[in-house]
């Protein structure tokens, strides 16, 4: 199974700041189709999660443009240009490029 | 819009058996696949099973292989997850979720959940 790190745990921010989370997984995400299936996940307090980034870097529909995603291969990140107070939660990466699908433990996003 | 509303959570005695549905509406659900996802209190996310848009292809997690049956009717829109052989550590809330096109497993859209305890 591929393994997914995520840092940090935790990250206090404070409004209007940028924040970053990185991902990396224990091997290649890059499918027999060239495709790299790495995909960020927001989940608020008492909700399910919602997905912002599928592909690495494409923002889903609806999803504001100060959240971004880069990487290749083994490494990933997932930025927010400047926290809101509704960006309150937890994110996680999913890697759905083989079965089983595995996520990472979730990066815990707070205001300061 | 895109629904997925998930029932048959509760609590159930070790060993005993539960099956959950997954109502979709708002899309062509015949051509799309779905996934069940879980997650513990207060833990992270867990991929379960996934069945393709026809239910042909089924692929389940080692650890509720032989104990949960994915499956689906087309004519009803819905997923169902029949789970036997229930152990406490499959306490848990259980997302149907949607598989996003041309895009391997990735995960579109979910479902609120429905909560299923394992308890004597």
């Amino acid at each position: 199974d591929i393994v997914m790190t995520q840092t940090p745990l935790s990250s206090p921010v404070t409004l209007g700041q940028p924040a970053s989370i990185s991902c990396r997984s224990s091997q290649s995400l890059v499918h027999s189709d060239g495709n790299t299936y790495l995909s960020w996940l927001q989940q608020r307090p008492g909700q399910p999660p919602r997905l912002l980034i599928s592909k690495t870097s494409d923002r889903f529909s609806g999803v504001p443009d100060r959240f971004s995603g880069s990487g290749a291969g083994t490494d990933f990140t997932l930025k927010i240009s400047r926290v809101e107070a509704e960006d309150v939660g937890v994110y996680y990466c999913m890697q759905a490029t083989q079965f089983p699908l595995t996520f990472g433990g979730g990066t815990k996003v707070e205001i300061k | 819009q895109v629904q997925l509303v998930e029932s048959g959570g509760g609590v159930v005695q070790p060993g005993r058996s539960l099956r959950l549905s997954c109502a979709a509406s708002g899309f062509t659900f015949s051509r799309y696949g779905v996934h069940w996802v879980r997650q513990a209190p207060g833990k992270g996310l867990e991929w379960v099973a996934v069945i393709s848009y026809d239910g042909s292809n089924k692929y389940y997690a080692d650890s509720v292989k032989g104990r949960f049956t994915i499956s689906r009717d087309n004519s009803k829109n819905t997923v169902y997850l029949q789970m036997n052989s229930l152990r406490a550590e499959d306490t848990a809330v259980y997302y149907c979720a949607r598989v996003l096109k041309a895009a391997a497993g990735t995960i579109d859209y979910w479902g609120q959940g429905t909560l299923v305890t394992v308890s004597s």
